[in-house]
């Protein structure tokens, strides 16, 4: 069965620092990875996605993602955060395709910015 | 607009009444899904469905009800309202080519 460890529970970093929030995967086949974050009463909102070739993908707001395929790893960074990053992050794996189980969450990370 | 929403945004209900969230779709996507959100459990999917008339259990389906008559419509119905029922509840639409999955803003609910 497919699933996704989010180590970091909680993390905080100041504003204008560097970010990193780690995402493991177990999954038996190539995965399609994902990283959404959730404002506060929002819903989840796509960061960025990667489905085969370039390991590092770019998404919105700033954020990359480094596929290691080797560690099972699918690392969430930014360079400088900005106060208005403070979300839930969630990384997801899939099958892609519009598979029928959907996606598997991790539990999320709580990024805090501190001034 | 296309989209996902959802209604109602926020309800209290007490236990043992029948609870019904409502989920509409404007992409015509045809896999759609409810989820559950609670602190320390995450994202757990409760149920799904491939296409009109075919739905199936996800992870948490227990205490739960889903229909699909119209693609565009996936209500949950909690048929018998419990405490530990009381979530954020998520419906969501699936892109057939990425997988990626569009979510609406969630529906509040309180069980007392």
């Amino acid at each position: 069965a497919q699933s996704v460890t989010q180590p970091d529970i909680h993390i905080t970093v100041s504003e204008g620092a560097s970010l990193e929030l780690r995402c493991n995967y177990s999954y038996g086949a190539t995965p399609y990875l994902f990283w959404y974050v959730q404002s506060p009463g929002q819903g989840l909102q796509l960061l960025l996605k990667y489905f085969s070739g370039d390991t590092l993908v770019q998404g919105i707001k700033g954020f990359e993602a480094e596929f290691k395929r080797s560690q099972s790893s699918f690392n969430l960074r930014k360079p400088s955060v900005h106060w208005s990053d403070a979300a839930e992050y969630f990384c997801a794996v899939g099958a892609g395709g519009g598979g029928a189980d959907g996606l598997t969450f991790g539990k999320g990370t709580h990024l805090i910015i501190q001034p | 607009d296309a989209g996902i929403t959802q209604s109602p945004r926020y309800k209290i209900t007490e236990t043992g009444r029948q609870v019904t969230l409502m989920c509409h779709q404007t992409w015509s996507h045809s896999y759609m899904f409810w989820y559950r959100q609670d602190l320390g459990h995450g994202l757990r999917l409760i149920y799904y469905s491939a296409a009109a008339d075919i739905t199936d259990k996800g992870e948490v389906p227990d205490g739960y009800v889903v229909s699909r008559s119209k693609t565009e419509n996936f209500p949950l119905t909690l048929e018998s309202a419990t405490r530990s029922q009381t979530s954020v509840y998520f419906c969501a639409s699936n892109s057939l080519r990425t997988g990626e999955l569009f979510f609406g803003e969630g529906s509040r609910l309180t069980v007392l």
